[in-house]
């Protein structure tokens, strides 16, 4: 099985900063990746998809990058409503695989 | 506007048995494949089980075949989640998301519901 690994696991940042997420896959896994976005109490938010795609009506400071074995999710001009878990997940034929999460605090 | 509404969340015995529904609407139901997602209390998500648009075709996270089935019903636009043999590690918000396009099956998940509270205890 394909196992999918985020980091940092927690990362403090300033308003306006720019963020780098990174999630690894234990094989190649082509640009089938997606980012979620989960804040306190509620569903996850759906942002990027084939690695780099945004999402419709996702803000434009979202970005993913990424192939093979190393994604990145960057928010460019971090904001308060920013603060959130985020989420990447591998999907190939009929199954997905989430990462552990990546927790943005703002400091 | 997609709504995703998740009922059937209890309190239940180790060993016992739930069926989860989630109610659809705002979208062509029968169009998309389904799928339902968990989260256990404080943990991060993970992939259950997902169900082709015309419900011929399901997958299962490795761990819960057999334990779990996933159905739909297109005529009320209902999804379904049995599950049975329940244990206290099956503790989780089950959450019923909606794939992104058509003709793909648990790929990209754009709406989800509020979640379903199962907890597993004695």
């Amino acid at each position: 099985d394909i196992q999918m690994t985020q980091s940092p696991s927690t990362l403090s940042a300033s308003v306006g900063d720019r963020v780098t997420i990174t999630c690894r896959a234990s094989q190649s896994i082509g640009v089938w990746l997606a980012w979620y976005q989960q804040k306190p109490g509620k569903a996850p938010n759906f942002l990027i998809y084939r690695a780099s795609t945004l999402e419709s009506g996702v803000p434009s400071r979202f970005s993913g990058s990424g192939s093979g074995t190393e994604f990145t999710l960057t928010i460019s001009g971090l904001q308060p409503d920013d603060s959130a878990i985020y989420y990447c997940q591998h999907y190939f034929g009929d199954s997905a695989t989430f990462g552990q999460g990546t927790r943005v605090e703002i400091k | 506007e997609v709504q995703l509404l998740e009922s059937g969340g209890a309190l239940v015995q180790p060993g016992g048995s739930l069926r989860l529904s989630c109610a659809a609407s705002g979208f062509p139901f029968s169009a998309y494949a389904m799928n339902w997602v968990r989260q256990a209390p404080g943990k991060g998500l993970e992939w259950v089980s997902s169900i082709r648009n015309d419900g011929g075709r399901t997958s299962y996270a490795d761990a819960l075949k057999g334990q779990f089935t996933i159905s739909r019903d297109n005529s009320n636009n209902t999804l379904y989640l049995q599950m049975n043999s329940l244990r206290a590690e099956d503790t989780a918000v089950y959450y019923c998301a909606k794939e992104r396009s058509r003709g793909t099956m648990a790929d990209n998940f754009d709406s989800w519901g509020q979640g379903a509270l199962v907890t597993v205890s004695s």
